[in-house]
């Protein structure tokens, strides 16, 4: 059973606030991973963190940010919200080293704004 | 990462067999050979993983080719909580971008009664 958690699972908010999606893992991986996937599309990597203070973008290039302070939260922020940001967002982490490599995902964050 | 290529979607009777096809011919000596699952609405789900040798856990097997530039994912009897997406995805792992997955279209397993 993966320990790794999202909130808020659903979100409406209108155009222009501040939110911040939570990701927390509670099994000490030092990667964490923020993907991005529309309804019925593919998923893309838009940010990852090797470890503490470390943050990096992924794939898809994304207005949003993301922080490193402590090993077990990663949270994503967005400034000022748009309806361009409407879809869900996943967070993952995974272990280093070995090739057992599995990335665990948390239940995702469903964002909509209007 | 080596491309993979999958069939969109798949349909499979319940309690039967699900082959789930994966081409990749462009892969190294040393990538592996990983498959998720997404069920609808939520996270991805790791399934199982290989290099070269076929591969059995709780949840599937996978055969890979003896030239590597195939593999099939086998749910040996499927049930309707398999409807899912599958992804297979071919990665050096912990390379130097971080363990990062990239997700292709995979294909949609739809399970019926």
């Amino acid at each position: 059973e993966a320990d790794i958690y999202q909130t808020p699972r659903y979100l409406v908010i209108g155009t222009g606030k501040k939110i911040t999606l939570e990701c927390s893992q509670t099994m000490g991986h030092d990667k964490m991973y923020w993907y991005q996937q529309d309804p019925g599309m593919e998923l893309h990597l838009i940010h990852y963190s090797y470890g503490v203070n470390s943050t990096e973008k992924g794939d898809l290039s994304s207005e949003s940010t993301v922080s490193r302070i402590r090993t077990e939260h990663f949270p994503l922020t967005l400034e000022s919200a748009r309806p361009s940001h409407t879809s869900q967002y996943l967070c993952a982490s995974s272990e280093w080293g070995g090739s057992y490599n599995e990335q665990f995902f948390g239940p995702g964050t469903r964002l909509t704004v209007l | 990462d080596a491309k993979t290529t999958q069939p969109p979607s798949m349909d499979c009777a319940e309690g039967r067999a699900a082959n789930l096809p994966c081409n990749h011919s462009t892969i190294s000596g040393n990538e592996y050979v990983y498959w998720y699952r997404q069920i609808h609405s939520q996270g991805p789900q790791y399934i199982i993983h290989g290099l070269k040798n076929n591969e059995t856990n709780e949840m599937a097997s996978l055969i890979i080719t003896e030239d590597r530039k195939s593999s099939t994912l086998i749910l040996p009897h499927a049930t309707l909580r398999d409807t899912a997406v599958y992804y297979c995805i071919v990665r050096v792992p912990n390379n130097n971008a971080g363990n990062m997955l990239t997700f292709g279209g995979g294909t949609r397993l739809m399970v019926k009664p």
